[in-house]
């Protein structure tokens, strides 16, 4: 079954315009939960992380996201988006695996694309 | 300088050819991985090892391999490259905490096109 679900494979988006990038997951025990970024030619950076505490986290360049534990979502916020946003973004999921340690599995990723 | 280096960045080459991608970090992890990644299937765990003397299998390691030299190293091979290894491949690394919490930091990335 799939851990992380990201509904939408591109999100077109005007410059300035709000953002709503989904993530939904599916596990039965706790869970820590990240959004990682993938500008063009680049490697992934972290942007943002839910580890435990308030719900509602912030990460860099003005992202925010709200953990809901009744809906298992996990989705990514930003009021304002600049043309500099374009890029992929990955939801991922750490979960406590048999035999100890933690996996992180990756969402299928959303392309956002911010146009003038 | 980057703090975790891949190389080559690209590299094509021909079904059956050996190719070794290489990954050298700067971090001091002891926790490094090599992922691929595919269009529309985000990125799946090839191998990972959690220091020199240890390596793991992740999901896809069938028609990989991989080699820790140092803490510092981390190569991945393709004994014998097929057209469908054709992806991006990315090594990460986590210190201890990372690697419960799911904080990696990424290489660039090294483009494999199997002809």
């Amino acid at each position: 079954a799939q851990s992380v679900t990201q509904l939408d494979s591109q999100v077109p988006v005007f410059e300035e315009a709000p953002v709503e990038l989904r993530c939904n997951y599916s596990s039965s025990v706790s869970v820590y939960l990240f959004w990682y970024v993938q500008y063009p030619n680049q490697g992934l950076q972290l942007l943002l992380k839910y580890l435990s505490g308030s719900t509602l986290v912030k990460g860099i360049n003005g992202f925010e996201a709200e953990f809901n534990k009744s809906q298992t979502s996990f989705h990514l916020r930003k009021p304002s988006v600049h043309i500099s946003d374009t890029a992929e973004y990955f939801c991922a999921v750490s979960k406590r695996v048999t035999g100890g340690g933690n996996k992180l599995t990756f969402g299928t990723g959303t392309q956002l694309k911010v146009e003038l | 300088d980057a703090d975790v280096t891949q190389t080559p960045r690209n590299r094509i080459t021909k079904t059956g050819k050996r190719i070794m991608l290489e990954c050298s970090q700067t971090k001091g992890h002891d926790r490094m991985y090599w992922y691929r990644q595919d269009p529309g299937l985000g990125l799946r765990l090839i191998y990972y090892s959690f220091d020199v003397k240890d390596i793991n299998k992740g999901e896809i390691s069938d028609g990989y391999s991989v080699s820790r030299q140092a803490q510092a190293k981390f190569s991945l091979s393709l004994e014998s490259a097929i057209p469908n290894q054709t992806a991006l491949y990315f090594c990460a690394t986590s210190d201890l905490g990372g690697q419960i919490t799911g904080e990696l930091f990424f290489g660039e990335g090294s483009r494999l096109t199997v002809l």
